[in-house]
C-alpha cells in the first residue's frame, strides 16, 4: 500500500519565485495536513484539511501561503512569491478522521530552498 | 510557554545504555500521548502511543503518562545505534474532529557503537 506521496522532494527556487508543492494523501484517509519543519521552529502545522474542506489555516504565515484540495486524492501548496526564510521542509500527512491521531502518517517531505 | 516542551539535545549515549527522553506539557485536555521517530532527511513516523495514563511496553520502548505533573517519558533500553534519530513528543485532545496533533521540537539521540 503507498504511503503519503509528495512532490517534488526537492525545489531549489530564487526569491520571488511561485512554489507549489503537491501531495497524494493515502486512499481513504479524509483528513490532510500541511507542516513545516525547520531547525528554530520545529514542525508547525500550517492548515489541515476534513474531506477537502479546510477547516483552520491559523498557521499559515502570511497571505503569500496558500493551500488547496480540489478531491480527496490530491492537496496544493503553494507560496507566491516566495523567499529565503521559506526554505524549510515541507511535510503532508494524511489520517482517517474516523480513527486516532495516532493514525496521522507523514509523508517523505519536500526540501525547499529559497536563493 | 509553548503547549509542548522537550529538551531538543542533543543526546550522545554509548550502545546498550537506557534512554530517557521527556516532554512536559501544559493543555491538561490532552488525552492522546504519541512518539515519533524521524530518521535523517525522512519523515516522521510513529513509535508509539498512549491514551490518557499510564505505561506501555513494546519491545524496548516503554512509553509513561503522567497527566498529574504533565510529564510524558520514553525509555529505550538496551539502545542500538539503530535508534540513531531525532524523537517527537506529540499530543491531542482529540474531543472534537478538528482537534490537532502539538508536536514537541525533538531531541536528537546518537547511539555510539
Amino acid at each position: 500500500d503507498a504511503g503519503v506521496i509528495q512532490s517534488p522532494r526537492h525545489e531549489v527556487t530564487e526569491m520571488g519565485q511561485e512554489v507549489t508543492l503537491r501531495c497524494k494523501p493515502i486512499s481513504g484517509h479524509n483528513s490532510l495536513f500541511w507542516y513545516r519543519q525547520t531547525m528554530m521552529r520545529g514542525l508547525e502545522l500550517l492548515i489541515y484539511f476534513n474531506n477537502n474542506v479546510p477547516i483552520d489555516d491559523s498557521g499559515m504565515p502570511e497571505d503569500r501561503f496558500s493551500a488547496k484540495m480540489p478531491n480527496a486524492s490530491f492537496s496544493t501548496l503553494k507560496i507566491q512569491p516566495s523567499e529565503p526564510r521559506d526554505s524549510a521542509v515541507y511535510f503532508c500527512a494524511s489520517r482517517r478522521l474516523a480513527g486516532g491521531p495516532y493514525e496521522q502518517f507523514f509523508g517523505p517531505g519536500t526540501r525547499l530552498t529559497v536563493l | 510557554q509553548k503547549e509542548v516542551e522537550q529538551d531538543p539535545g542533543p543526546l550522545s549515549v554509548p550502545e546498550g545504555a537506557i534512554v530517557s527522553l521527556n516532554c512536559t506539557y501544559s493543555n491538561s485536555a490532552f488525552q492522546y500521548f504519541m512518539w515519533y521517530r524521524q530518521y535523517s532527511r525522512k519523515g516522521p513516523e510513529l513509535l508509539m502511543y498512549t491514551y490518557s495514563s499510564g505505561n506501555k511496553e513494546d519491545g524496548r520502548f516503554t512509553a509513561q503518562v503522567d497527566k498529574s505533573s504533565k510529564y510524558i517519558s520514553l525509555f529505550i533500553r538496551d539502545s542500538q545505534p539503530s535508534d540513531s534519530a531525532t524523537y517527537l513528543c506529540a499530543m491531542s485532545a482529540e474531543k472534537t474532529s478538528y482537534d490537532k496533533v502539538i508536536f514537541g521540537p525533538g531531541t536528537s539521540l546518537s547511539v555510539i557503537p
